[in-house]
């Protein structure tokens, strides 16, 4: 079964420090895609980052970085220079296309930033 | 601006009734889905369309119903058979391709049982 496991139901940062959120998932495919979203109090769902599962170089954006582990099937999120702005649920997701088309997401982890 | 909007954000459904969530989108995406979250779980598939006039379901798709009738709306029905569908629905888009490109969300819309 695939499946996606966020074991940090909860996490918290100083403004301006360093955090990682964990995620693992199940998958027999060779070939797929992890995401990174995050849900604010609004509850949109915004993308904070994406990595290719055949790339080996760790996707980066801005403030936000990914440690891909293909065969630990590890997909952990750093959040570096912690804003404010950053404290919201995150989730960490896994989409397949093959037959079908669908993400498959974790449980979520809420991260709180204090001042 | 480009975008999905779904409405209303708020719903409320009595028992025996079917009720209809709305979502456009204008981002030209083939590929259109419906998502429920629950408290303190993800997010899980109700059903998905990759192309006008068909569609698949998810993995949660049991007294629910959709239609994809044109390319820029794909509503979703909460039919009485739904016996607990209070909860938040995300509705999603994105290009139709192998995979890589993000899902873009709507805001939601909360349904609630009166």
């Amino acid at each position: 079964a695939q499946t996606v496991t966020q074991s940090q139901p909860e996490m918290s940062v100083q403004e301006a420090e360093t955090v990682t959120l964990s995620c693992t998932y199940d998958t027999s495919e060779s070939d797929y895609y992890l995401f990174w979203y995050k849900q604010p109090p609004s509850r949109q769902m915004i993308l904070v980052i994406r990595q290719e599962a055949y790339k080996q170089q760790n996707a980066t954006e801005n403030r936000f970085s990914v440690n891909f582990q293909k065969a630990a099937k590890s997909f952990s999120l750093k959040i570096s220079d912690s804003q404010l702005g950053d404290a919201a649920m995150y989730f960490c997701a896994y989409r397949i296309f093959y037959n079908t088309d669908k993400l498959i997401f974790g449980t979520g982890t809420r991260l709180q930033v204090f001042p | 601006d480009g975008g999905i909007t779904q409405s209303p954000k708020y719903l409320f459904r009595k028992e025996g009734q079917n009720v209809t969530l709305s979502c456009e989108q204008n981002l030209n995406h083939d590929a259109m889905y419906w998502y429920r979250q629950d408290p303190g779980q993800g997010l899980r598939l109700i059903y998905y369309s990759q192309i006008v006039n068909d569609f698949q379901k998810g993995d949660i798709a049991e007294g629910y119903s959709v239609s994809r009738e044109k390319k820029e709306s794909f509503p979703l029905t909460v039919t009485s058979a739904q016996k607990n569908p209070t909860a938040f629905y995300l509705c999603a888009s994105s290009i139709q391709d192998r995979g890589n490109q993000p899902q873009h969300f709507g805001d939601g819309t909360r349904l609630s049982i009166l």
